[in-house]
């Protein structure tokens, strides 16, 4: 099955600082998602981005899925900003299970 | 719903019992997936629903995991003879298009069942 590796593993911030988290999948996929999971467990939609970039407020993705890739931005970060970031995707052609990543841990401290 | 539900919220039960884990997917979704969610990684996936059949049930760890979803929305996971190795977080999932090409199935999940097998 479809391989999805996320970096970095492990993120701390200083509030007001900028991001970048990685997704690389072995594969071509049909849909990409990121999620955020909050410290309650709850996972929160960011983005559906098969391809392109899209932003909502200070977030924003960018998908390059010649390349095999999608890049998530937080700008400004906040302590709300906190959790886990997980990216999935589905295997093209493999149906409409999500493969999740391996996740970013994002702390962010005042 | 305005989201996808899940109940209970956290159970806790004894090793060797059964137990159901329920989901209330978005009104009108057809796709309902479930996945669990050990600590410290991400969501596997378990079942896939479209409709009322299983489309894709490739993830269930054993024959002691079982889903049913009779009338196309409501889903239940059942598992028997509980096992220390089944705790875990069981996520529910619902999008609105399913189909076997994928295309336009954001998903969307619930707050999960947090489950204890002691």
């Amino acid at each position: 099955g479809i391989q999805v590796e996320q970096s970095p593993p492990d993120l701390i911030l200083q509030e007001g600082a900028n991001s970048t988290l990685r997704c690389n999948f072995s594969d071509s996929v049909n849909n990409l998602q990121w999620f955020h999971q909050n410290p309650w467990g709850q996972l929160i939609n960011l983005f559906y981005i098969p391809s392109g970039t899209k932003q909502n407020g200070r977030l924003s993705a960018t998908t390059v899925a010649t390349e095999r890739y999608s890049l998530l931005y937080i700008s400004s970060s906040q302590t709300t900003d906190s959790g886990v970031y997980f990216c999935a995707v589905t295997q093209r052609g493999g149906g409409n299970k999500l493969t999740f990543g391996t996740g970013t841990q994002l702390k962010v401290e005042l | 719903g305005a989201g996808v539900s899940q109940t209970p919220s956290n159970k806790v039960t004894e090793k060797g019992k059964y137990v159901e884990l329920r989901c209330d997917p978005i009104s009108g979704h057809t796709a309902l997936y479930w996945y669990r969610q050990s600590l410290g990684q991400g969501p596997e996936f378990l079942i896939y629903f479209q409709g009322t059949g299983a489309a894709d049930d490739s993830g269930l760890p054993n024959d002691r995991f079982f889903a049913v979803r009779p009338e196309g929305s409501v889903s239940t996971l059942k598992i028997q003879r509980t096992e220390r190795g089944d705790s875990a977080v069981y996520l529910c999932a619902s999008s609105s298009v399913g189909g076997s090409t994928g295309r336009g199935t954001e998903a969307f999940f619930g707050q999960g069942t947090r489950l204890t097998v002691v």
